[in-house]
């Protein structure tokens, strides 16, 4: 049940871009992602409700294709603020609402370098 | 406002010893939830809660005991701290109808010798 999340680590330049991969076996009613920075806790990014919407702010943007329940998240010309471990919660539907039981990924990390 | 406040921030135990982690919110939030840390597993699931006086289980529920018995306070009970739970806890806290972000406490490291 737990989501799968690809690469596990990426290292960058400075302005490069990435993405990370979630994907899961079930189908989703919406996929939350956050950023984790060492000793910190998780920070929201950005939530999609299923129905294929795409998100963003500033260089970071996410969409969430719900046939193939998948999400991908976006960074472009990256900054050193970026580094961190990003995770993505994925939560399961009970027909036209939620479950309510959010279900984290394992982490990808990112590590951008001057 | 505070948002999420765990405690305690660390603790030590021994094999056998019950402890209890506090949370609380100030948000009004219904929606509040447990997650252990460990690394290279991201982030467990252990319980969650949809509202005063309703609990449910997670991914890894087993040796963790909950109970809402109001809306701001979320309590995560070890009855017999195992080596295993050795871990860092996150109390997170969600509105909106639980369709919302997730706020997370600080955290509490506990380690279990």
């Amino acid at each position: 049940q737990q989501p799968v999340q690809s690469p596990q680590a990426v290292i960058l330049r400075e302005g490069e871009d990435a993405v990370i991969n979630c994907s899961s076996s079930k189908a989703l009613y919406s996929v939350h992602w956050y950023r984790q920075k060492h000793g910190e806790a998780p920070v929201f990014l950005m939530i999609l409700l299923k129905g294929g919407e795409q998100k963003g702010h500033d260089k970071i943007s996410a969409s969430f294709n719900e046939k193939k329940q998948q999400s991908s998240l976006y960074l472009t010309a990256s900054q050193l603020s970026y580094s961190g471990t990003y995770f993505c919660g994925t939560e399961l539907g009970h027909g036209s609402s939620n479950t309510g039981k959010l279900i984290f990924g394992q982490g990808t990390t990112l590590q951008v370098k001057p | 406002n505070a948002g999420v406040t765990q405690t305690p921030k660390f603790q030590v135990l021994k094999t056998g010893q019950s402890m209890t982690l506090q949370c609380a919110q100030d948000m009004n939030h219904e929606y509040m939830s447990w997650y252990r840390q460990d690394p290279g597993m991201g982030l467990r699931l252990i319980h969650y809660s949809v509202g005063a006086g309703i609990t449910d289980q997670g991914e890894v529920p087993n040796g963790y005991n909950v109970s809402r018995s109001t809306t701001e306070d979320f309590p995560l009970r070890l009855l017999s701290a195992a080596p295993s739970q050795t871990s860092v806890y996150f109390c997170a806290s969600r509105g909106q109808e639980h369709t919302g972000e997730l706020f997370f406490g600080e955290g509490s490291r506990l380690t279990v010798l």
